[in-house]
């Protein structure tokens, strides 16, 4: 089986616009978290979705937004970027009740 | 929501066992002990689990205190491929949903 692929790997924005990532979770997963990971804060849980559902949140700004898909794919999106959301993205796809399995991330990047 | 307690760092010798050690008081019964491992440049990766027996996978060990208060990964024989940021977490497995606690994990480097 594929793991879990995100895309892009790497994306560069400036102050105040938006940004979609996006991750395909690995086939039959149904639920799929996302994560930001910087070197201050660590590795901190952003939301999880399940059967295209949000069904548990952390704690940041409604800025930060996301969405799955009927076929468990998902988005998460960042509208008015701050320089503070440089970070790694990680995705992570599980069939629960088992474990994650997280993808490589995506490296963001705002100037 | 639980949190664990690590080290920042360990260091060991390359072929030599290492034991990292996790406090995890506040676990409550239904909590699942997790290792993840970092690499560098790479997405966390599932190293082993437990409830409260030890287990033993063909990637390292998992020693649980009797009280499950405390939790050692083990590695047998340590490599330089095992140069990572090691992450404790605990997981309600009973709720079939998990909002996991990352702590900043203990970083081991691997001496040859």
């Amino acid at each position: 089986k594929a793991g879990v692929t995100q895309t892009p790997r790497y994306l560069i924005k400036t102050r105040g616009q938006q940004v979609t990532l996006s991750c395909s979770p690995i086939s039959g997963h149904r639920s799929v978290s996302w994560y930001q990971q910087t070197p201050g804060q660590g590795l901190q849980f952003l939301f999880e979705y399940f059967s295209e559902t949000q069904r548990n949140k952390g704690n940041f700004p409604g800025r930060f937004s996301g969405r799955q898909f009927s076929n468990s794919r998902s988005e998460m999106n960042v509208s008015t970027l701050e320089l503070g959301d440089s970070a790694l993205y990680l995705c992570a796809s599980k069939d629960p009740p088992y474990e994650q399995y997280f993808g490589p991330g995506t490296r963001l990047t705002v100037t | 929501d639980a949190k664990t307690t690590q080290p920042n760092s360990m260091e060991s010798n390359e072929e030599e066992p290492v034991h990292l050690p996790c406090n995890h008081s506040t676990i409550s019964g239904t909590d699942y002990i997790h290792w993840y491992r970092q690499l560098p440049s790479q997405g966390p990766e599932y190293v082993i689990h437990g409830l409260t027996s030890n287990v033993n996978n063909r990637m390292a060990s998992l020693a649980i205190a009797e009280d499950r208060k405390s939790s050692t990964l083990i590695l047998h024989r340590a490599t330089l491929r095992d140069a990572a940021v090691y992450y404790c977490i605990l997981r309600d497995a009973e709720t079939s949903y998990d909002k996991v606690i990352f702590g900043p994990g203990t970083s081991l480097s691997v001496i040859p």
